[in-house]
């Protein structure tokens, strides 16, 4: 049973360009997470999704940032006009239906910002 | 004041020693108490889950939780090099039983 996979494991944007990251759940999970993490500091909620809904997106910055989990395909996680300070490493977690506390992590996303 | 506070270290000990990682927290509807493992740019690894107050146990890793101070603690015996990391705390309610809070993470370093 595969874990919850995340590509690409690193990515380089130029400011003004679009990342785009990408997350698929360990099988039979039902239920994504998208943290944020910078240098030194613990992990911040970005959004909760399931299939084809966001059900939470309080941690999610108003402009530029938006999450799909689309009924096929992994969970996407696009930043438009990505600024210096998007830099950071993005993390993507799955739980299966009705333990959501029990999260497992991907390995992240690390993008950086030139 | 923080939801959940962790001393951020770097704690360094030698091979073999028992270590104690804590966390503290302030909101008492807290119920779900989870321990993380991240190597250095790695995923966070899920190492103990504990519902609630009391013990749990698995291997040489221990959870307590005592919910009458707010305190989570994590111990580790016989500490290996290979459990050098930086371990976080996360708490979770059953109101919003899926947004963990999260600390920032304890840096161990275990010397050969």
């Amino acid at each position: 049973n595969a874990g919850v996979m995340q590509n690409p494991r690193h990515l380089v944007r130029r400011r003004g360009q679009e990342a785009r990251l990408r997350c698929s759940p360990m099988k039979g999970h039902s239920h994504v997470y998208w943290y944020r993490q910078l240098p030194e500091e613990g992990l911040k909620f970005m959004v909760y999704l399931q299939k084809e809904n966001i059900i939470d997106e309080s941690g999610m910055p108003k402009e530029r940032f938006s999450a799909e989990f689309p009924k096929e395909g992994p969970s996407i996680l696009r930043i438009q006009q990505v600024v210096r300070g998007d830099s950071a490493a993005y993390f993507c977690a799955s739980s299966p239906p009705g333990t959501k506390n029990i999260q497992y992590f991907g390995a992240g996303t690390r993008l950086s910002v030139l | 004041q923080k939801e959940v506070e962790q001393d951020p270290g770097p704690l360094s000990v030698p091979e073999g020693a028992i270590v104690s990682l804590n966390c503290t927290y302030s909101n008492s509807a807290f119920q779900y108490f989870m321990w993380y493992r991240q190597y250095s740019r790695k995923g966070p690894e899920l190492l103990m889950y504990t519902y609630s107050s009391g013990n749990k146990e698995d291997g040489r890793f221990t959870a307590q939780v005592d919910k009458s101070s707010k305190y989570i603690s994590l111990f580790i015996r016989d500490s290996q090099p290979s459990d050098s990391a930086t371990y976080l705390c996360a708490v979770g309610s059953m109101d919003s039983n899926y947004q963990l809070i999260w600390g920032a993470g304890t840096k161990l370093i275990i010397k050969p």
